[in-house]
């Protein structure tokens, strides 16, 4: 089975902190995402990847950077964290018709 | 960017079928219709997808109208463990396997089944 792990299921942080999420595939996906999921707005993309050090923003990028450094691992990155980047975060990889969903991060910055 | 629309809610009998419905009426030649859903406290999970004929597959059906402005998901025993979120989600196709950007899903607000024992 193809496994999406991210680093952590919750995370309390601070507003201005520096703040890595972390997301791994074990399929050898091409293809990685960034999505954030709030109520009401439903699932939005933040960032994706085609492969090892491309990247493309998505819908909502601002706030965000991304790094994708081995196939495997890409990991979310908010330079400094606000009260309006608290949300759940989605990670996923694909190959042709499927996307994997990790089991999400819900982020809180107070 | 072709749209969908689907109910907010759906309730549904444990062990009856379920038909989940999705309009897509600006839907474009090109474009996959795809299912996933998500359960309470979860990521999203691929169900199944389809371009034009009716498919079938151990989690569900897709059926699709002759002119694919509509199609609905057919659960065919509701079980506690279907109660979710289920989005309806257009893929144009002519982007697939390309490279960059094809696979993007643009996920809508979805329909929640519940599901009454």
């Amino acid at each position: 089975d193809v496994k999406v792990t991210q680093s952590s299921r919750y995370l309390v942080k601070r507003t201005g902190e520096k703040v890595f999420l972390e997301c791994v595939q074990d399929m050898d996906h091409e293809n990685m995402f960034w999505y954030r999921q709030d109520p009401g707005l439903g699932l939005r993309l933040i960032y994706f990847s085609y492969d090892v050090k491309m990247k493309e923003k998505g819908d909502i990028p601002e706030g965000y950077s991304v790094s994708r450094e081995k196939k495997e691992r890409f990991s979310l990155i908010l330079e400094s964290a606000s009260t309006n980047q608290t949300s759940m975060y989605l990670c996923a990889s694909s190959f042709r018709d499927e996307q994997f969903f990790g089991p999400g991060t819900r982020l809180t910055v107070l | 960017d072709a749209k969908t629309t689907q109910p907010n809610s759906m309730e549904s009998n444990e062990e009856e079928p379920v038909h989940l419905p999705c309009n897509h009426s600006t839907i474009s030649g090109t474009d996959y219709i795809h299912w996933y859903r998500q359960l309470p406290s979860q990521g999203p999970e691929y169900v199944i997808h389809g371009l034009t004929s009716n498919v079938n597959n151990r989690m569900a059906s897709l059926a699709i109208a002759e002119d694919r402005k509509s199609s609905t998901l057919i659960l065919h025993r509701a079980t506690l463990r279907d109660a979710a979120v289920y989005y309806c989600i257009l893929r144009d196709v002519q982007y697939a396997y390309s490279g960059a950007g094809s696979y993007q899903l643009t996920f809508g607000k979805g329909t929640k089944l519940s599901v009454i024992p």
